[in-house]
This record gives C-alpha cells, structure tokens and sequence, in this order.
C-alpha cells in the first residue's frame, strides 16, 4: 500500500464504548496529524506529532487520546463519547516542517466516519 | 493570528467553463504557503496546487492556476475547463513556514452541471 491509510472508515460506537482509529503513513514523514471534520464546519486541527513527539494539542478533551509509537503509525483511542463528537476524522501526514525543502504539504487520508449514538 | 476566509458556501458552474473559488488570508508572517485541496464524497482530501509567499509567478497545475495578489492577501484558485468530476469541496489552507500545521477555511462546495 501506498499514501496515508486509515481504519476503521465507518465506526458506529455507543457512549460507553472504548474504540480506536488507527493511521499508517508509507511516505517516509515525520510529522502525523489529527483533524476533526464535522458538518458545515471547518477542518480542526486535533493533534501534531512531530518525530512521535506531541508538539500540539489544540485543546482537545480528554475523551480522545492520541498515541503515536512511530513515525508511520499514528492512533487516536475514543471512549466515553458524547453524540457531538461524530464526524469524520482525517489523519494527514508530511515532512518535517523545519527541515522541509518542498511545500509542506499534508497528505491525508480517506478519513474514519466515526458515529456516536 | 491566522485566519483563512472562503466567503462562497455554494458554486455552480456549467461544463467545461471556467470557474474561480475565492480565498482570502491573515497573517503578519512573510513567509508563508497556500494551498487548495479538493474533497469528493468520498472525503479524501486531495492535494492540488501550492502558492509560496515569495513565488513570483502564479501556480498552475493543469487546469488549476492560482490567482495569487499578495498586497490583497487573495489566493484564488481558478478551474478552466471544469468537468463533472470536479464536483466536490475546494479547501484553501496556509500553512506559516516553521509550524507544522495547516489551518483550513470553511470550504466552497462546487457543483458541476452538465
């Protein structure tokens, strides 16, 4: 596989449920990313690891916890939910935004369209 | 602080004319890069085209150009020859050199007639 993969696309969990999202990268970066996308709102950034180190939080509740144990892999674990939080989740990747010579750009994947009920 | 603004929730356009999504940007940063990406229903994000602060010459990736006025700090990306598959949501994003993230505007769904 190439590009950036996420798993599961669809999950439905109810409010109790513990679950996680899982990322993987082929493209050799160093910085993953986490974005919420919900309805008719503007992407929001979520989380940076930068080398597997977090390097932004962008006050995110503590329901969600990020966990990044390499430079491919990039894990966003869910429980205790509330209804509010279904939306799509889009895991990105790029290079290493202080060493890069090209343009930085994030390459995203499909997303995870995470359901709450 | 950074900010991107797409003022236009709604485009349509016929086939095969031309068609410009509007973009305006903040930030007291001189160096900075924009970019527009493109999400189909399937809701990948799609990676189209790159404007550097310092670039000279406006972007162009085949029938995407972007329309780039510094002093008005706009990025506009402009589709010639629009086709049906281009129906689908258009995000310009900036990203400040240094930081490690994109900060994206609200989006401009563009629809394709035939």
């Amino acid at each position: 596989e190439t590009g950036v993969t996420q798993t599961p696309r669809h999950l439905v969990m109810g409010m109790t449920n513990k679950k996680s999202l899982k990322c993987e990268q082929h493209l050799g970066h160093n910085a993953m990313y986490w974005y919420k996308q919900s309805a008719k709102k503007p992407l929001e950034l979520m989380f940076v690891y930068n080398f597997k180190e977090q390097t932004e939080n962008n006050s995110v509740p503590s329901r969600f916890s990020p966990e990044c144990p390499n430079s491919s892999h990039l894990f966003l674990h869910l429980h205790t939910l509330q209804p509010e939080d279904s939306a799509l989740y889009l895991c990105a990747s790029s290079q290493d935004p202080l060493t890069e010579r090209g343009t930085g750009e994030l390459f995203f994947g499909e997303g995870s369209r995470l359901t709450v009920l | 602080a950074q900010k991107i603004t797409q003022t236009q929730p709604g485009m349509f356009v016929q086939e095969k004319e031309a068609v410009t999504l509007d973009c305006t940007y903040d930030t007291s940063d001189p160096s900075y890069g924009l970019f527009w990406y493109k999400q189909p229903s399937s809701g990948e994000m799609i990676f189209l085209i790159y404007q550097g602060s310092y670039d000279q010459q406006n972007a162009t990736e085949g029938r995407y150009s972007l329309n780039f006025q510094k002093a008005r700090k706009s990025a506009n990306l402009v589709i010639s020859a629009s086709q049906l598959g281009d129906s689908a949501m258009y995000f310009c994003a900036m990203r400040v050199r240094g930081y490690n993230k994109l900060i994206f505007g609200a989006g401009t769904r563009l629809a394709v007639h035939p």
